[in-house]
């Protein structure tokens, strides 16, 4: 079975600077995507940024980047120049071929922003 | 327009009552879940819907019904829930439910069991 696993349940960082929150997963596919969600208090997730196993090349969106390790099976979200709005409940997920509908979420990480 | 809506915003509901919640999304999708979140945790899957067809069950116990009654309407229908059962439920929508596919999620509703 897969997993995935967040060891930070909160972080916190200075508005304008860099955070980096960690994400490792398991699995015996080869073939997977892996994504970030983000969960502001207000509720709504909304999809961060995405991953595709088979990319040699990191995804980037904006100040949103991944540090994407597959042969050490981890997934790490580097926010640069954070903002207030970027204080949330951040998730990794994973979705694997297997078992295509499933996603297969962390345990989340708290990102506080200090002004 | 990428919006999933969900209605009601919250709910409080006794345990021998019924009511439903209803989910809508104009995107064309032809998966929708939904997904039971306590707070501080991640969600958990309830049901899977692929093109109107119940796929995936994860062992929910029968007082949750879901629905479909077209490709833009999923419906969960519950009856003498458990305070337990209080928790913010989340409907998200897919083009399909294939593994490369971004789920949509919407704000949920606050369901209370008292």
């Amino acid at each position: 079975a897969q997993t995935v696993t967040q060891s930070q349940p909160e972080m916190s960082v200075q508005e304008a600077e860099t955070v980096t929150l960690s994400c490792t997963y398991d699995t015996s596919e080869s073939d997977y995507y892996l994504f970030w969600y983000k969960q502001p208090p207000s509720r709504q997730m909304i999809l961060v940024i995405r991953q595709e196993a088979y990319k040699q090349q990191n995804a980037t969106e904006n100040r949103f980047s991944v540090n994407f390790q597959k042969a050490a099976k981890s997934f790490s979200l580097k926010i640069s120049d954070s903002q207030l709005g970027d204080a949330a409940m951040y998730f990794c997920a994973y979705m694997g071929s297997s078992n295509t509908g499933k996603l297969i979420f962390g345990q989340g990480t708290t990102l506080q922003v200090k002004p | 327009d990428t919006e999933v809506t969900q209605t009601p915003k919250h709910l409080v509901m006794g345990m021998t009552n019924k009511k439903s919640l209803k989910c809508e999304q104009h995107m064309g999708h032809r998966a929708m879940y939904w997904y039971k979140q306590k707070a501080k945790k991640p969600p958990e899957l309830m049901f899977v819907y692929s093109y109107e067809k119940l796929s995936i069950n994860e062992s929910v116990p029968s007082r949750f019904s879901p629905e479909c009654p077209n490709s833009s309407l999923l419906n969960l229908h519950l009856h003498a829930l458990q305070p337990e059962d209080s928790a913010l439920y989340l409907c998200a929508s897919s083009r399909t439910k294939m593994r490369d596919e971004t789920q949509y999620f919407g704000p949920g509703t606050r369901l209370l069991v008292l």
